[in-house]
């Protein structure tokens, strides 16, 4: 079935450091690709999303390019801040009706 | 303000004793959904509406049920809980489907079963 694969976290850096959270995913077809954070005490929002190959999703300073070849969407952001703190999941959808979710990275920020 | 609203937020109850958790919306989104979080495993989906009187099974759907009489609500059911059901759950809604608009999640419910 569907899956993806997230990198475990929790992932800790200092502010301004250059951040990249792995994502790979398994499916059949051609999904769409998503990244929802989760604020503490929150529910998921949407934080970017990539429909096919090469899409490049950006949001907030944030982006991931939809690699085919690897099957791998990973997120990166040139320099994080205190506020980026959460937990990101990478996400799926190959059959349109539902989203599957990888177990979530944890992002820790240091000021 | 546009939000998915879930009640309650705690709830501790004991093996075998139904309850419900409701969910409400308030943006006229036809597509509702409900996921349970687990540490390691990320959100596992439940059950999902697509429209009123229209559901069906997630991933993980034994021992919960769900109903779609109003297009704004969606209670997530557990007819006899089990502590394997204690978790934190979410419901969720958008305007089609998931893979079309972003989804809005409600805040969580976090259920005990002792």
């Amino acid at each position: 079935g569907d899956s993806v694969t997230q990198m475990e976290g929790p992932v800790t850096l200092s502010e301004e450091a250059f951040l990249t959270i792995n994502c790979t995913y398994t499916a059949t077809g051609y999904p769409s690709l998503f990244w929802y954070v989760q604020y503490p005490g929150e529910g998921l929002q949407l934080l970017l999303k990539a429909t096919k190959a090469d899409d490049k999703g950006s949001n907030k300073g944030f982006e991931a390019t939809y690699r085919k070849e690897t099957t791998s969407f990973h997120l990166e952001k040139g320099s994080v801040q205190v506020s980026d703190s959460a937990v990101y999941f990478c996400a799926l959808s190959a059959h349109g009706n539902k989203l599957v979710f990888g177990a979530g990275t944890i992002l820790r920020v240091k000021s | 303000e546009a939000q998915v609203t879930q009640n309650p937020r705690y709830l501790i109850t004991v093996t075998g004793k139904k309850l419900t958790v409701t969910c409400s919306q308030n943006m006229n989104h036809e597509y509702m959904s409900w996921y349970r979080q687990d540490p390691g495993l990320g959100l596992r989906q439940i059950y999902y509406s697509m429209n009123v009187e229209v559901t069906d099974k997630g991933d993980v759907p034994e021992g919960y049920k769900v109903s779609r009489k109003e297009k704004r609500n969606f209670p997530l059911i557990l007819e006899s809980p089990s502590p394997n059901q204690t978790s934190l759950y979410f419901c969720a809604s958008s305007s089609w489907t998931p893979v079309n608009s972003p989804l809005h999640f409600g805040n969580g419910t976090r259920l005990t079963v002792t």
